[in-house]
């Protein structure tokens, strides 16, 4: 089974610049998630999706970072213009996306590093 | 508050031992999950082992266990006979049933094995 397919690995951008993130998550997998890990942090939600419609935003600066997810299988996570403190791995995240299940875990594919000069 | 605190920042542990990493969490939900992760330097998280908070029993899973102390809200993993590749970022996380099931991460232990 094919995991969770993140690109690019790197991206190096200045700041003001924009920047796009693609996640391909697990087939079948109605939930995807978008993380963001600082260096020295643990992951933090920005956004949750069930098929194409987001579920919580909550944690988006939505100023900023727009995300969406076309015909509930693909994303793409934008930000723009971009800050040093965007700085950060990017982590998207798939499942299959039962919330009535507490033990439902999370795929996480190997992340984007972003780094903004 | 923090939801997830992991107090050991980093740990050395001798190849072959058993180790603990520690885990508090603060939730006023009745009904929540915990999980752990692992991230070795390649940087995918990778899941080891759940425990729900209605389980009466600790979660196994080979080496990984996890020792549940609800009255505590504690929920550190174990990790028996130490092996070089345990090397890595582990995170304890919980997923609550009030909120939406997104994971809340701690900051992570990071463990050393040494031969």
């Amino acid at each position: 089974e094919a995991g969770v397919a993140q690109s690019p690995r790197y991206k190096i951008i200045e700041k003001r610049q924009s920047v796009a993130f693609w996640c391909n998550p697990i087939s079948g997998h109605a939930t995807l998630y978008w993380y963001q890990q600082i260096l020295g942090q643990g992951p933090k939600l920005l956004i949750q999706f069930q098929n194409n419609g987001v579920v919580d935003d909550s944690q988006l600066p939505k100023d900023r970072f727009s995300a969406e997810r076309l015909k509930g299988v693909d994303s793409t996570l934008k930000i723009q213009p971009a800050k040093l403190e965007d700085s950060a791995v990017y982590l998207c995240a798939s499942s299959l996306g039962a919330s009535s299940y507490m033990n439902t875990e999370a795929f996480f594919g190997q992340g984007t590093r972003l780094t903004v000069v | 508050a923090q939801k997830i605190t992991q107090t050991q920042p980093g740990m050395f542990v001798q190849e072959k031992e058993a180790v603990t990493l520690d885990c508090t969490y603060d939730t006023s939900d009745q009904s929540y999950g915990l999980f752990w992760y692992k991230q070795p330097s390649s940087g995918e998280m990778i899941f080891l082992i759940y425990q729900g908070s209605y389980d009466e029993q600790n979660a196994t899973e080979g080496r990984y266990s996890l020792n549940f102390q609800k009255a505590r809200k504690s929920a550190n993993l174990v990790i028996s006979a130490s092996q070089l590749g345990d090397s890595a970022m582990y995170f304890c996380a919980m997923r609550e049933r009030g909120g939406a099931d997104g994971l809340t991460f701690g900051k992570g232990t990071h463990l050393i094995i040494q031969p």
